[in-house]
């Protein structure tokens, strides 16, 4: 089975950067993704990592380490725009392409 | 530009009603899923497919089924709708690639009298 904690809740400040945890227990691995998820919409992709490492992608870099079970999202030069919720998700090594979903981060952006 | 599509964005069912839910992919896409989102719960796989005629069981599967006569359309189907079914349904799709994401559809909310 796969087991995926992160943070409930964050707020930040407009301008200000922003970590988000996410740590995993699985049986196998294969991937982790991070997806953004407005209000009433549906969930979109960020980043992916398989590879312990930084991925940047713009304001948006994700972190990996396989051997801490952990991956960050790291928001730089926050926008009122990025108040949404963060989803990690994990992919494990069943032989399909399904994902377990940690609960989702809810960052609040503020002025 | 990949789409996927589902059948209504708001749907008011009453307890005991059969109900379907419609996802439609434009992708050539192998990989379908069902799941639903609830609030402090999180996204949860229902069913999936890796193929037409193919289905297999997520973690959440009682009270559902699913069926996919064409690849680019994967139908849920709540046999006998009950209240703890009101929820958020998102249907999504993907390749077989590894580094691939998930598409998502723009969900259906649906709500069980």
């Amino acid at each position: 089975g796969q087991n995926i904690d992160q943070p409930t809740e964050m707020t930040a400040t407009e301008g200000a950067i922003v970590q988000i945890n996410c740590t995993y227990q699985t049986s196998g691995f294969n991937g982790l993704f991070w997806y953004q998820q407005h209000a009433g919409e549906a969930p979109t992709f960020l980043s992916y990592n398989v590879l312990d490492g930084l991925e940047e992608k713009g304001r948006f870099s994700s972190f990996l380490s396989r051997s801490k079970g952990y991956s960050y999202l790291l928001l730089k030069e926050l926008q009122m725009k990025d108040s949404a919720s963060y989803l990690c998700a994990v992919r494990g090594l069943s032989g399909y392409s399904t994902l377990t979903f940690g609960k989702g981060t809810m960052l609040l952006v503020s002025p | 530009d990949v789409k996927v599509t589902q059948s209504s964005r708001y749907l008011v069912k009453r307890t005991g009603e059969k109900v379907f839910l419609e996802c439609v992919q434009d992708m050539d896409h192998e990989n379908m899923f069902w799941y639903r989102q609830d609030p402090g719960l999180g996204l949860r796989l229902i069913y999936f497919s890796y193929d037409v005629k193919m289905k297999e069981k997520g973690d959440i599967p009682e009270g559902y089924s699913v069926s996919r006569e064409k690849k680019e359309r994967f139908s849920l189907i709540l046999e006998s709708a009950s209240t703890n079914q009101t929820s958020m349904y998102l249907c999504a799709s993907s390749t077989d690639r590894d580094q691939e994401t998930q598409y998502f559809g723009p969900g259906t909310r649906l709500l069980v009298l």
